[in-house]
């Protein structure tokens, strides 16, 4: 069935990088968007961009500009997002979820992977 | 920026009501290009509705969607106990697929 697994939960200095992955099954990667959308403890939603799989084309919200990028590596489905210069207001559980299809169809986010909790702490 | 604002934030609700979330964006969503997702603790967001009254798949006929424009409502006609849970509304007609603040549904 379809999935999207990502990478295990991980403490970070401030001033660090992470980078998180998500890997799809039971479809095909580059047919479809990938976006990321995170969530801080007890809080909303917060979209962070999309990116193309298939070209690599980028979209990130302005607040997250300089600071993320989004790939992918279509020859394992995986799909990453980095984010780095971290500060404490980082710390969030991050989402990868599948988007539109790159022939235009949108369902807005259809599947989710399970979240990936990054904790910036010194 | 296109700001959703849902209401109520709090709905206190018993098993067999109603319940009638709103979401008012400031803008006007083309094509009605809103979604519903719900969100229980500890898990992932999951798709309820979609281009306004669709249902995802695998989602009850309880659940449904209406609206257009700057008002959209996600009705939920008579309440299960695994409904109680935070739901949020999504526009997704132009980057940024900003959400709403989200309306907590939860058991009286």
């Amino acid at each position: 069935q379809l999935q999207l697994v990502q990478s295990g939960a991980e403490v970070k200095k401030p001033g660090a990088s992470m980078k998180v992955s998500c890997k799809a099954s039971g479809y095909t990667l580059t047919d479809f968007y990938v976006h990321w959308v995170r969530q801080a403890p007890g809080q909303g939603l917060e979209w962070m961009g999309w990116m193309n799989p298939d070209n690599g084309d980028t979209y990130y919200h302005q607040k997250f500009r300089g600071r993320v990028t989004m790939t992918s590596d279509t020859s394992i489905s995986a799909a990453y997002i980095e984010l780095s210069s971290l500060r404490s207001d980082d710390t969030a559980v991050y989402y990868c979820a599948r988007g539109g299809t790159l022939s235009g169809i949108r369902r807005s986010n259809d599947y989710w992977g399970q979240g990936t909790l990054i904790t910036v702490s010194s | 920026e296109n700001v959703l604002t849902q209401s109520p934030g709090t709905l206190s609700l018993s098993p067999g009501e109603r319940a009638i979330l709103s979401c008012r964006p400031s803008q006007s969503i083309s094509s009605s290009f809103l979604a519903w997702h719900q969100q229980k603790p500890g898990q992932a967001p999951r798709l309820l509705i979609y281009a306004a009254s669709r249902r995802a798949t695998g989602i009850p006929d309880r659940f449904s969607g209406s609206g257009s424009g700057t008002d959209f409502t996600l009705t939920i006609s008579r309440l299960e106990p695994e409904d109680f849970a935070v739901y949020y509304c999504q526009k997704y007609d132009s980057a940024p697929w900003t959400f709403g603040q989200g309306t907590k549904v939860e058991m009286k």
